[in-house]
């Protein structure tokens, strides 16, 4: 089963800017857009943004999602030690009638 | 406010069936564009997602599981049940059921909860 493509890692130090990414094809990221989760160890996942880039009520506004073409992004500014966790994006993929999730992304504040 | 709680053995031998109750409340899956999904994740692994079921009973399987899965729900108990068959080792892992609104993916998760596949 296709899924989404993220980078396994990334590293940022504190207050600097960190951009995570998700790249799937037309018929998932391309056609709806996608959605972030945040997920600290031993916690279930939290929404940050869905459709691109609708935040739900509560997520910090140091966080923005983008899209373009067949690639989604996340980008935190500013961060603080509370950021470091793991990442996944998710989308439906029209194509194949299922909701694909990435291999995640660990966020590592410095 | 949206809840979900998700119950069910900790334990089942590899070839058992492995059934799971979702309890949740806050919404109705009788109301247009509601639905209900379960969401695994093996330990130190990605999330992968199981099966979704729409307020119409419209039900959605992953593809590579499709034939071990069934999802059903009972509106007037606010419940989700999933079933998988034939389970294995490899399918050790947190299961999560979560809300999926009209407007996008999985908005509320319930916390979780571990099953081991063990003899």
């Amino acid at each position: 089963q296709a899924g989404l493509t993220q980078p396994p890692s990334v590293s940022k130090g504190l207050r600097q800017t960190a951009t995570l990414t998700c790249t799937g094809n037309i018929n998932n990221v391309g056609n709806e857009g996608a959605a972030w989760l945040q997920q600290h160890q031993g916690h279930p996942p939290k929404l940050l943004s869905y459709r691109d880039n609708t935040r739900p009520s509560g997520i910090s506004e140091r966080l923005s999602a983008s899209r373009s073409g067949n690639t989604a992004s996340l980008t935190i500014t500013g961060l603080q030690p509370e950021d470091e966790a793991d990442y996944y994006c998710s989308a439906w993929d029209s194509s194949l009638s299922a909701v694909l999730f990435g291999g995640g992304t660990k966020l590592t504040v410095l | 406010q949206i809840t979900l709680k998700e119950s069910g053995p900790t334990l089942v031998k590899p070839t058992q069936t492995l059934t799971l109750t979702c309890d949740f409340s806050g919404f109705s899956l009788n109301t247009n564009g509601q639905g209900v999904g379960w969401i695994r994740q093996p330990p130190g692994e990605a999330l992968e997602w199981l099966a979704l079921i729409y307020w119409d009973n419209d039900e959605r399987y992953s593809p590579s599981l499709r034939s071990r899965l069934t999802i059903t729900k009972d509106t007037s108990k606010n419940q989700v049940v999933l079933t998988m068959t034939n389970m294995d080792p490899v399918d050790t892992a947190t299961y999560y059921c979560a809300h999926r609104p009209a407007t996008g993916l999985f908005d509320y998760w319930g916390q979780g909860t571990l099953v081991t596949v063990s003899s």
